[in-house]
C-alpha cells in the first residue's frame, strides 16, 4: 500500500540530546514537509523540501535541520538548540498539483 | 509574514449547518486547501480551491474569493462525528510552500 509513515509514534528524549524523527514515503511525491503542532494550535511549517538534495526553511527552523538525500526520505533532527521541542510532529508530502498527504505523527516529549 | 486567520473555536448543533471562515494575505496566493484534523490524528484533506466560486462535495461545501482574500467552509447536515478541528491552509508562490492557520475547534451538540 502507498502511504507515508513517520516513527516512532512517541518519543522521550533527555533535556540537551539530539533526536531525529523518521519520514518515509512511496507515493513518489517530489515534495516533503514537517510541521509542528502544539495543544490546542494549528500547524507551523519548519522545513519543506521540493526535490531530492534541496530543502527550504520555513517558519520556525531554528533549532531544527532536515537532509533529503533520497526522494523517500525526509528525516528531521530537533536539536539541543531547539529551547522547546515538546510537540506533535507531523510529517507530509505531495505531488504537483495535488494536495498533502499526511503522516500519522511523532508525539516528542522531553523530560 | 503570511497571516491565516480562522476563528478559534465554533459551536453547532447536531443536523444544522455551520460556516467556517478564513482570511489570509492574498500576494503570493496560489490555491487553498481546507482540512479536517480529529484530536491526537494527522489532518485529512477536505477540499482544495484555487479559482473563485464554490466547490461542493457531498455534505461539505468550500468557497473562494481570491480578490478578498477569504474562503469559508460549510458543513451541512451535521453529525456528531464532525466535532474536530478544521484547518485553512495556503499555498504561496513557491508551488511547494503551504502556510497554515491555527484551525477552528468545531463542537457539535445534540
Amino acid at each position: 500500500d502507498g502511504g507515508i509513515t513517520q516513527s516512532p509514534k512517541y518519543l522521550f528524549r533527555k533535556e540537551g540530546q539530539n533526536v531525529t524523527l523518521s519520514c518515509e514515503q512511496n507515493l513518489n511525491h517530489d515534495a516533503m514537509y514537517w510541521y509542528r503542532q502544539d495543544p490546542g494550535q494549528g500547524l507551523r511549517l519548519i522545513y519543506y523540501s521540493q526535490i531530492v538534495n534541496d530543502f527550504q526553511k520555513g517558519d520556525i527552523a531554528e533549532g531544527y535541520s532536515v537532509s533529503r538525500e533520497k526522494k523517500e526520505s525526509f528525516p528531521l533532527t530537533v536539536t539541543s538548540a531547539q529551547k522547546n521541542p515538546t510537540a506533535f510532529y507531523l510529517c507530509a508530502s505531495k505531488s504537483s498539483g495535488s494536495e498533502q498527504f499526511f503522516g500519522p505523527g511523532t508525539r516528542l516529549t522531553v523530560l | 509574514g503570511q497571516n491565516i486567520d480562522q476563528p478559534t473555536e465554533m459551536t453547532a448543533t447536531e443536523g444544522a449547518i455551520v460556516q467556517i471562515n478564513c482570511t489570509y494575505q492574498t500576494s503570493g496566493f496560489n490555491g487553498l486547501f481546507w482540512y479536517q484534523q480529529h484530536a491526537g490524528e494527522a489532518p485529512t484533506f477536505l477540499s482544495y480551491n484555487v479559482l473563485d466560486g464554490l466547490e461542493e462535495k457531498g455534505r461539505f461545501s468550500s468557497f473562494l474569493s481570491r480578490s478578498k482574500g477569504y474562503s469559508y467552509l460549510l458543513l451541512k447536515e451535521l453529525q456528531m462525528k464532525d466535532s474536530a478541528s478544521y484547518l485553512c491552509a495556503v499555498r504561496y508562490s513557491s508551488a511547494s510552500k503551504i502556510i497554515f492557520g491555527s484551525g477552528t475547534r468545531l463542537s457539535i451538540r445534540p
